[in-house]
């Protein structure tokens, strides 16, 4: 099964800064990575699938990249409704897993 | 517009079997490249993958949980359901099912509001 850490475990950022969030596989998955948002009492929203492409409705501050085992999401500049729990997704094996999560929280 | 749903019971004591049925709308599990997959999440932790039905009747399954689950189809009520043996009381959270199509590939684009379970005697 493959493992995926998420690094680092909490970011501690202000509005308006940037944020980068790190996501490394245990094996190869190619590009098959999607990164969710998780907010309080909601389910997971898709942010970005294939590991670069933004699902619909997306604001473009988000961006992902990497291929491989290294990934990386990106939030250009912090708005107040993006402080949530990021999780990224593997779905390069017959099998998907989850990563076990960044929260970003206001500094 | 498509849209999922999940529905079981929220209380299943240590041992029992838990069945919980995802019934959707907006889309056809017969369509090339969609599935519907089952995640959990134990209050206050991590997402976890259980298992995905796809649109040619193949189903995968989490390897750590493989032996107990089971995912099915009942395509005359849009519905899928999954059961889950032997619950135990690490077993509770909330359990989600969602959509995946071809052009997401194995990303959920759409989910349901999730079901909370508890397992307790």
């Amino acid at each position: 099964e493959i493992v995926l850490t998420q690094s680092p475990g909490t970011l501690s950022l202000s509005p308006g800064e940037r944020a980068t969030l790190s996501c490394r596989a245990s094996q190869s998955v190619s590009s098959y990575l999607a990164w969710y948002q998780q907010k309080p009492g909601q389910a997971p929203r898709l942010l970005i699938y294939g590991a670069s492409s933004r699902a619909t409705g997306i604001p473009d501050r988000f961006s992902g990249s990497g291929s491989g085992t290294d990934f990386t999401l990106t939030i250009s500049r912090l708005e107040p409704e993006d402080f949530a729990v990021y999780y990224c997704q593997q779905y390069g094996s017959s099998t998907g897993t989850f990563g076990g999560g960044t929260k970003v929280e206001i500094k | 517009q498509i849209t999922l749903k999940e529905s079981g019971p929220t209380l299943v004591k240590p041992t029992q079997t838990l069945t919980l049925t995802c019934t959707f709308s907006g889309f056809s599990l017969s369509t090339d490249g969609v599935g519907v997959g089952w995640i959990r999440q134990p209050p206050g932790k991590a997402l976890e993958w259980l298992a995905l039905f796809y649109w040619d009747d193949d189903r995968r399954y989490s390897p750590s949980l493989q032996s107990r689950l089971t995912i099915s189809k009942d395509t005359s009520k849009n519905q899928v359901v999954l059961a889950m043996t032997n619950m135990d009381p690490v077993d509770t959270g909330t359990y989600y099912c969602a959509h995946k199509v071809i052009t997401t590939g194995g990303a959920f684009d759409i989910w349901g509001q999730g079901t909370m379970v508890t397992v307790s005697s």
